[in-house]
């Protein structure tokens, strides 16, 4: 399945963090989402090979995605403030499309949990 | 705005009760629809899903699914709940030409033994 490192993340106000994804082999599509607390999640950013397809999601120009070899991405936060503390979950997919029955279904990771203090 | 709204966030049955979730989505373009379900301690995984065709789906788990477009609804429910259906159950709309899911708030559901 999508793997997530780190499950859990505490760290101080004004510090930077970085997530990892590490996709379901094969998937070209990779997503990444942001639920807060007692929120649905929320869309970020999604890439299609390693070119960011829709970055739309993105709240601030702190929040920055790679995915630079297609397969493993990394979200970075820059100078965390507390309003950035939420899960943070990656999904992949097949080739994205967004057609109707050509969609692909996407798969979610466990999420790491951001805690700013 | 677009949105996908679900109402009573919180809902307690008891097993063997029926179960309706409500979803409402104010997207003007032809969506694709779909239920997710989290487990405690688990991932996000699809329940069931629509494209196109019968408005009525079937998921896993005796879930099912109608589509009333008049309505911009797609409303889940279950005949006879078990307590391990007890999770949390989240809406999904993907517009066509689009790839990414907006996401209702949630409805946690406990089923008591």
């Amino acid at each position: 399945g999508v793997s997530q490192d780190p499950r859990h993340k505490i760290t101080k106000r004004g510090q930077n963090v970085t997530f990892r994804c590490d996709p379901i082999s094969g998937h070209t599509a990779l997503y990444w989402y942001r639920q807060s607390l007692g929120q649905g999640p929320e869309f970020l950013i999604y890439f299609q090979g390693t070119g960011a397809a829709d970055d739309s999601g993105l709240p601030n120009d702190r929040f920055f995605a790679v995915r630079p070899e297609g397969s493993v991405s990394t979200l970075k936060i820059q100078r965390t403030e507390r309003g950035d503390s939420a899960v943070y979950l990656c999904a992949s997919s097949l080739m994205a499309s967004g057609g109707p029955s050509s969609y692909n279904e996407q798969f979610f990771g466990p999420g790491t949990r951001l805690t700013v203090l | 705005a677009q949105s996908v709204s679900q109402h009573n966030h919180h809902v307690i049955l008891s097993e063997a009760a029926s179960l309706e979730l409500g979803c409402n989505y104010s997207y003007g373009g032809t969506v694709n629809l779909f239920w997710y379900v989290q487990y405690p301690g688990q991932h996000l995984q699809l329940l069931l899903k629509y494209f196109s065709g019968d408005p009525l789906v079937k998921g896993i788990k005796g879930f099912e699914a109608e589509f009333i477009k008049s309505k911009f609804s797609f409303n889940l429910r279950k005949p006879s709940v078990q307590w391990s259906d007890t999770a949390e159950y989240f809406c999904a709309v993907n517009l066509y030409g689009n790839n990414r899911l907006a996401f209702g708030k949630g409805n946690q559901v406990v089923v008591i033994p």
